[in-house]
């Protein structure tokens, strides 16, 4: 079946530095998107990224979706403490279900 | 504008005692419901989702079960609690495959 894979698990940065998590679908996605949950949280939703190498910025965020559909980052310029979190990608192949993957811890270090 | 409105917040049950979880939208139409289970530092695990009254896909085959008796109203009962069935429960709504939208969730202990 449809499987969305993450890399890296965990990340622990110092503030101010970047920080980059991919997702990697076994399939082509019609739709990628981006959540982030905060600890104790739920997850809320960020971007939904649609076009093959569509790009998209969020003020320090940038998302992109690979070219063939099958791939997506997100990137954090700068790392804020408010950035700490778990950021999951989910992607949607059949027409009612999202596949999330298992998500990216950020730990951010003042 | 849409909420979504889960109960109760925190739940302590022992084993072998029943469950009932409600979930509930305000702001929309028959949006797509879908419940999710997150043990302690996981990721997300769809259990069931739904398209309409009555429709209900299931995941993963366990001692849940789920029910939409109305077009905003979605429930997650289990008749008998297992000591697997602790974890954080959440219900989201959204439209099509797109975009979901999470409820804050019911922090679920299983004694």
């Amino acid at each position: 079946g449809q499987q969305v894979m993450q890399i890296p698990q965990y990340q622990h940065v110092q503030e101010g530095e970047d920080f980059t998590t991919y997702c990697n679908s076994s399939t082509t996605l019609s739709n990628i998107q981006w959540y982030k949950q905060r600890p104790g949280g739920h997850p809320v939703f960020l971007i939904q990224l649609v076009k093959s190498g569509e790009v998209k910025k969020q003020k320090r965020l940038t998302f992109q979706f690979g070219e063939a559909k099958k791939n997506s980052s997100l990137h954090i310029t700068a790392t804020q403490t408010t950035d700490v979190g778990t950021y999951f990608c989910a992607g949607t192949a059949s027409y009612d279900k999202v596949i999330f993957g298992p998500g990216t811890s950020l730990s951010v270090i003042p | 504008s849409q909420t979504i409105h889960q109960w109760p917040a925190t739940l302590v049950q022992p084993v072998g005692s029943p469950l009932s979880l409600e979930c509930t939208v305000e702001g929309t139409s028959n949006p797509n419901l879908y419940w999710y289970r997150q043990a302690a530092g996981r990721g997300l695990q769809l259990l069931f989702y739904s398209v309409g009254i009555g429709q209900i896909s299931s995941e993963v085959p366990q001692n849940l079960s789920a029910s939409r008796p109305q077009d905003r109203q979605f429930i997650l009962s289990s008749k008998k609690l297992l000591l697997s069935d602790s974890g954080f429960y959440l219900c989201a709504w959204g439209r099509g495959a797109s975009e979901q939208y999470f409820g804050p969730g019911t922090r679920l202990t299983v004694t």
